[in-house]
């Protein structure tokens, strides 16, 4: 089963403008990460945030992390049209092995 | 250095088929991941190599599916007697050993895109 869900599953918009997606989930966790998918092959690893932390940025990514909420959020400032993928959140859970548990994720597409 | 790399990037076979699987980590990297996604859906964990055993195997849904690492760098994913819900896209990932800096991070192949008729 997937313990991560994206919403929405589904976002347009355009060049520019600013992209959030969010992410839930049920377990504690040791850390939640984001990845990118193109074309439904390969994930690109995007950005790791580990449980003690509330907030991390890597270039025009923002991630934040609210572990009381159990939710995570990834927002992509000025957005391309490069910037068109599938996002997925996955989380390793506490004590867990170190396997991703993924979401279903979020689709974006960027309009030029 | 090379990523991850997969073969054969696409399979097709009939049901009731054996296929293997190949996937080569990135150097150095002793933990190596296998998952399976379906259309529509994010990748769902299969099993998790330390080196040249099993560390954890919980994803594998049936006795007809096996994995190998040998010598702790190649594994091959097998699928004895396929079948149609096999079809899937199976995505191999290695990363350093669990507990340094990157712990965690794992990076991903392309993926092996199999279609079982």
């Amino acid at each position: 089963s997937q313990q991560g869900e994206e919403d929405p599953q589904a976002l347009s918009i355009q060049e520019g403008e600013n992209a959030t997606m969010n992410c839930s989930y049920k377990t504690s966790i040791n850390n939640l990460q984001w990845y990118r998918q193109n074309s439904g092959r390969g994930l690109v690893h995007l950005i790791l945030i580990r449980s003690n932390e509330r907030e991390k940025h890597s270039g025009r990514l923002r991630v934040t992390l609210d572990t009381s909420k159990k939710s995570s959020s990834l927002l992509i400032t000025a957005s391309r049209a490069a910037d068109t993928a599938s996002y997925f959140c996955a989380i390793i859970t506490q004590g867990g092995s170190e396997k991703l548990v993924f979401g279903k994720g979020t689709k974006l597409t960027v309009n030029p | 250095g090379a990523g991850v790399s997969q073969t054969p990037s696409n399979k097709v076979t009939e049901k009731g088929k054996y296929v293997e699987l190949r996937c080569d980590p990135i150097s150095g990297h002793t933990a190596l991941y296998w998952y399976r996604q379906s259309l529509g859906q994010g990748p769902e964990f299969l099993i998790y190599f330390q080196g040249t055993g099993a560390a954890d195997d919980s994803g594998l849904p049936n006795d007809r599916f096996f994995a190998v690492r040998p010598e702790g760098s190649v594994s091959t994913l097998k699928i004895q007697r396929t079948e149609r819900g096999d079809s899937a896209v199976y995505l191999c990932a290695s990363s350093l050993i669990p507990g340094l800096l990157e712990v965690g991070t794992q990076y991903f192949g392309p993926g092996t895109r199999l279609t079982v008729l």
